[in-house]
């Protein structure tokens, strides 16, 4: 498995401004992901982060709004933007350590972001 | 297309009982992979097992066991002489070959042991 860090860990933010969420893995991995989990609720796939080219992102999620970086193989961001109460969620990155795309994802501790 | 259900929204056991919790998945797939991930009140989610759907051997792991069965689309969770520590969501996980990686999760089964 991977070490993997988020940052910020918490957040509450207001209403109309973005928040930028980093991931941080401790070795280079292929496969990187961003899922959110709104409140009591199961985990949805927002995007999948390539490094060097755009993100992937579900039916439902659009760059917009989750804009995405990936600059090399162990770090990513996500971005919310213009944020609204429905965005309050927790939102986790996740690797893959062996490269290809049916690996076992290892998730990251999350981001708890309340939106006021 | 792709789906797991969780039935089982909620349970609640006194320690040291025996709990099975269940999970039913959809594929048109015949090559797929199946997780479960543990999600205690801190948050994180902690991985447990995966399984391919070639293997079809069941295992087990200390307390925990997880029955494969093909012929009825199930891949449920037995956690043996069930702890206080094993409070936690449980998420059953569904990846399907051609999808990139994508994981469809379940809702979720809360476990709660009491002492």
């Amino acid at each position: 498995s991977a070490v993997i860090s988020q940052k910020p860990s918490r957040d509450i933010c207001q209403r109309g401004t973005s928040l930028t969420i980093q991931c941080q893995v401790d070795s280079q991995v292929t496969m990187m992901f961003w899922y959110r989990q709104q409140p009591g609720q199961s985990l949805t796939l927002i995007a999948t982060a390539n490094q060097g080219s755009e993100a992937t992102y579900e039916s439902g999620f659009v760059i917009d709004k989750f804009p995405i970086s990936r600059p090399n193989l162990t770090f990513s961001t996500l971005t919310v933007s213009n944020m609204s109460p429905e965005d309050s969620s927790i939102y986790l990155c996740s690797v893959g350590v062996s490269g290809i795309s049916t690996d076992t994802q290892y998730f990251g501790p999350g981001t708890r972001l309340t939106v006021l | 297309a792709q789906k797991v259900t969780q039935a089982q929204t909620e349970i609640s056991v006194v320690e040291k009982e025996d709990v099975t919790l269940d999970c039913v998945y959809e594929t048109r797939d015949t090559t797929y992979y199946l997780f479960w991930y543990k999600q205690p009140p801190s948050g994180e989610l902690v991985f447990l097992i995966r399984r391919n759907s070639f293997d079809e051997q069941n295992e087990i792991s200390g307390r925990y066991s997880w029955n494969f069965q093909k012929s009825t689309s199930s891949f449920n969770f037995t956690i043996t002489a069930s702890q206080v520590v094993d409070s936690a969501v449980y998420f059953c996980a569904l990846s399907e070959a051609h999808q990139g990686g994508k994981l469809i999760f379940g809702q979720g089964t809360e476990l709660s042991v009491k002492p």
